[in-house]
């Protein structure tokens, strides 16, 4: 099975600042990955598409990037809205996997 | 729209069985597999299984092979997931899932004596 690596496991940061969040497959995935906020007692809400696909309705501050195994979540000047878990989900095959998640906070 | 309503919170007994139900519309319930994931508290997602609504063909993750049955009812656009012999390692939030983007509410099992 493919393993997803995310990094940091935690990021403190204060609104307005910009981050970037990792995630690292185990084998070449191409493009198959997608990125998924989740907050407290709700269902993950994907974000970005394919790597780099943005999506309707989701904030034009969140962007992705990458191919093959390394992957990068960009999130320009952090709203309070977005403090929550962000996780990475492969989709090259069966069967998918989840990243174990970065979980950013306030500072 | 496309919608997927879980079935409601369940408590259950160890060494009991389980079957949640995710009522799909707003699609042709055909034409996409349906994924099941567990979250246990304060972890990450798993995958356990997806099904073929069209010939109910399923594909299970390894360590789910032993507890999760899914099936599929293409009368009422309903996919279930059964599970079994349950022990506290199966306490956990399941989520129903269709393609990428669209997932139920997620339903709580709580096991417990």
């Amino acid at each position: 099975d493919i393993m997803l690596t995310q990094s940091p496991a935690t990021l403190s940061v204060t609104p307005g600042e910009s981050i970037s969040l990792s995630c690292r497959a185990s084998q070449s995935i191409s493009t198959n990955l997608h990125w998924y906020q989740q907050k407290p007692n709700e269902s993950p809400r994907v974000l970005i598409r394919y790597a780099s696909q943005t999506i309707s309705g989701i904030p034009s501050r969140f962007s992705g990037s990458g191919s093959g195994t390394d992957f990068t979540l960009n999130i320009n000047r952090v709203e309070p809205e977005d403090f929550s878990v962000y996780y990475c989900q492969q989709s090259n095959g069966w069967p998918r996997t989840f990243g174990s998640g970065t979980k950013l906070e306030i500072k | 729209e496309v919608q997927l309503q879980q079935s409601g919170p369940e408590l259950q007994r160890p060494g009991a069985s389980v079957k949640l139900s995710c009522k799909a519309s707003g699609y042709t319930f055909t034409e996409y597999y349906m994924y099941w994931v567990k979250q246990r508290p304060k972890q990450s997602l798993e995958f356990i299984g997806r099904i073929d609504p069209e010939d109910g063909s399923t594909d299970y993750v390894e360590k789910f092979k032993n507890k999760a049955t899914l099936t599929a009812d293409t009368s009422s656009n309903t996919a279930y997931m059964q599970l079994s012999s349950l022990t506290s390692e199966d306490t956990a939030t399941y989520f129903c899932a269709m393609g990428i983007d669209y997932w139920g509410q997620g339903v709580m099992v709580t096991v417990s004596s």
